[in-house]
């Protein structure tokens, strides 16, 4: 079976500051790995994925995500928060060797607060 | 159209009563997923789609729930007697499919009260 956990409900940062969210995952096979974003009111929205390949991944509005095999986990980071990030963040993982079972599993989500 | 589209955005229902809700995927995309997002939580993995393939049902959580889907076209999540405890956002994604692009697209969700 595969899962993720994301361990905090909630981060708070400064504005301007960095942030980390962080995300951990078990599969049996090689995974593939994502970040989502939801706003208030509105629907999710992909930010970044992990496939194969270079171990950090860059998304959209200057995230990034570092894949660590060792640790089985893909962080995400920003070095410089901005208000506009404050949203909900899930991260999700797909087992690349589960043939024709491509369920999607999710994390429980981390609320983000940029403090102004 | 370009998106993933929902309907109904809100539907109210009284216990017991039976509900359907409707999923239209990106022309194209063969592969659809359902989850359920109650208030406050993550997305729950209800069922998966893909082509004429059969769906993965393992996250419907009881025989109440089921979900069709015709070829690579619309969907529709049946949930049958309804209880409070059903109340959550309802939110349908799609993909391209097997091989091809691995980021799903979602919907706006469909927003279930069971009073």
């Amino acid at each position: 079976a595969q899962s993720v956990a994301q361990p905090e409900d909630q981060v708070n940062v400064a504005e301007g500051n960095p942030l980390t969210v962080k995300c951990t995952y078990s599969v049996s096979g090689n995974p593939y790995l994502f970040w989502y974003v939801q706003y208030p009111n509105r629907g999710l929205q992909f930010l970044l994925k992990y496939i194969t390949g270079d171990n950090l991944v860059k998304g959209s509005y200057g995230f990034e995500a570092e894949f660590n095999k060792s640790q089985t986990s893909f962080h995400l980071k920003k070095p410089s928060a901005l208000v506009s990030d404050s949203a909900l963040y899930f991260c999700a993982v797909r087992d690349q060797n589960s043939g024709g079972y491509q369920k999607v599993t999710f994390g429980t989500g981390t609320k983000l607060q940029v403090i102004p | 159209g370009a998106g993933v589209s929902q309907s109904p955005s809100n539907k109210v229902t009284e216990k017991g009563k039976d509900v359907e809700l409707r999923c239209d995927p990106i022309s194209g995309h063969t592969a659809l997923y359902w989850y359920r997002q109650r208030l406050g939580q993550g997305l729950e993995f209800l069922i998966y789609f893909q082509g004429n393939s059969a769906p993965d049902k393992s996250g419907l959580p009881s025989d109440r729930f089921s979900a069709e889907r015709t070829g690579e076209s619309v969907s529709t999540l049946t949930i049958q007697r309804t209880q409070q405890e059903d109340s959550a956002v309802y939110l349908c994604a799609s993909r391209p499919g097997q091989g091809l692009s691995e980021k799903l697209f979602f919907g706006s969700g469909t927003q279930l009260s069971v009073l």
